[in-house]
């Protein structure tokens, strides 16, 4: 099983739509938690972290933190075709240091 | 962008070379980590340096080795080049080298092996 594990998709969704990008980790030690985004040939780009449950807010951007269920979700609102990208959830696993553990990554295909 | 610059861009490489990728951090981040990412996956951590010294490796073989310099720039070295090497490898680097301090990643260098 792997540690950090998200739907490859590709995730299509029309313009002004929500997008709702989901992440699994193994780890209940797991403290940390990241979202990136990386466009096609690019290298990823930090949208924002959450270390605590609940909701955090940041423009169109949401991360949501279920600790208990193991869960950490990314919702965009508003999409636009320049969300279009690989979304990469990233770990920081217990007793690693600064390691991050990555998922696969989602395919976001935003339709105009 | 981040301020953390990587070079070569691309370099094209044969099957048993050696090859030296280098990064340079953000100005004030003491700490660097290194990943491979293959196509279609997401990144695979390789090791970290906080202050000139190893703070973490993953699983990766020693053929996989590295350096931090004093002005905290580093160097990813690759001994005896595998097929399976090419991939794009990133650098990241952070204010520190505790858990959940924030990376930062570079633009990557595209390896590679024929």
């Amino acid at each position: 099983q792997k540690e950090v594990e998200q739907n490859s998709g590709p995730l299509s969704v029309p313009e002004g739509a929500i997008a709702s990008l989901n992440c699994t980790y193994s780890d209940r030690g797991s403290q940390s938690f990241f979202w990136y985004r990386q466009y096609s040939g690019k290298s990823p780009e930090l949208i924002m972290f959450i270390y605590s449950n609940g909701d955090k807010e940041d423009g169109r951007f949401t991360a949501q933190l279920n600790k208990a269920s193991q869960y950490v979700s990314l919702l965009i609102r508003d999409s636009q075709p320049s969300d279009s990208a690989t979304y990469l959830c990233a770990v920081n696993t217990a007793n690693a240091g600064n390691m991050l553990t990555f998922g696969g990554g989602t395919r976001l295909m935003v339709k105009p | 962008e981040t301020g953390v610059t990587q070079s070569p861009t691309h370099l094209i490489k044969t099957r048993g070379q050696q090859v030296t990728l280098r990064c340079s951090s953000q100005s004030g981040h003491n700490t660097v980590s290194w990943y491979q990412q293959a196509l279609g996956q997401g990144p695979q951590f390789i090791f970290q340096y906080y202050r000139e010294e190893e703070n973490g490796r993953g699983n990766f073989p020693p053929r996989f080795s590295g350096l931090q310099f004093p002005n905290y720039s580093s160097e990813l070295n690759v001994n005896a080049l595998e097929l399976d090497d090419s991939a794009l490898y990133l650098c990241a680097s952070s204010l520190g080298g505790w858990a959940g301090e924030t990376q930062y990643f570079g633009p990557g260098t595209r390896l590679l092996v024929l």
